[in-house]
């Protein structure tokens, strides 16, 4: 079966402390992958997005970046955690080809950065 | 570039009653509309979607939706909200034209609270 895994669930971070979290996915090759953030109140940004390995696209710049090392994993970084990074953190598969085959989403992480 | 708008942030309605969650789009045609729901502390679960044809898509846990072309909008329906429905509502629209990267683009949401 197809599923998304999203770890690590609940991060604490002080400020300046580097940021890596991860997302592999399973029961399917070449997914496309979205990794979203979700900040109070404010609804979900799309943060970057992958249509294979090595392919990232960002739509909004920020402290963070993306990277997709194997064809189902998708990692999300930082150098620098600001406080302003603090949220809940969604990744998302693309179930088939096209987009109305819809999304899955993980579990997500909640950032804390204090 | 497409968007989306959800009205209501917060809407209370008692166990039982009715219930419409409001969505309105900006497209130049018609996009693909989707509704999610998102319990607290978890991800996001499909409830239905709408690409064409009839205009009254059907999805999970007694939800529906109603795709209006001339109000662009696609509002989200239960006739008897049960307490469980507690959770938060997103609604997102994506291009047909990308769909290949296959972005949508998300609502600010609606959170449900459900009176006993």
């Amino acid at each position: 079966s197809q599923t998304i895994h999203q770890w690590p669930a609940t991060l604490v971070q002080p400020v300046g402390s580097p940021l890596s979290l991860e997302c592999t996915v399973e029961g399917t090759s070449n997914p496309n992958l979205y990794w979203y953030r979700q900040a109070a109140g404010r609804g979900l940004q799309l943060l970057f997005y992958s249509v294979g390995i090595g392919q990232i696209s960002s739509e909004v710049p920020q402290n963070l970046s993306a990277s997709r090392p194997q064809d189902r994993q998708f990692i999300l970084s930082s150098k620098k955690l600001l406080l302003s990074d603090s949220g809940f953190y969604l990744c998302a598969w693309r179930v088939g080809p096209y987009l109305d085959y819809g999304y899955t989403f993980g579990s997500g992480t909640r950032l804390t950065v204090v | 570039a497409q968007s989306v708008t959800q009205p209501d942030i917060h809407i209370t309605v008692s166990e039982g009653a009715s219930l419409e969650l409001r969505c309105n789009y900006s497209y130049g045609a018609t996009p693909y509309l989707f509704w999610y729901v998102q319990s607290p502390g978890q991800g996001l679960q499909l409830l239905l979607k709408y690409f064409s044809g009839d205009t009254l898509v059907q999805g999970i846990k007694g939800f529906e939706a109603e795709f209006k072309r001339s109000q662009s909008s696609f509002n989200l329906r239960k006739p008897s909200v049960h307490w469980s429905d507690a959770a938060e509502y997103f609604c997102a629209v994506g291009d047909p034209f990308s769909s290949n990267t296959g972005k949508l683009i998300f609502g600010q949401g609606t959170t449900l609270q459900v009176k006993p």
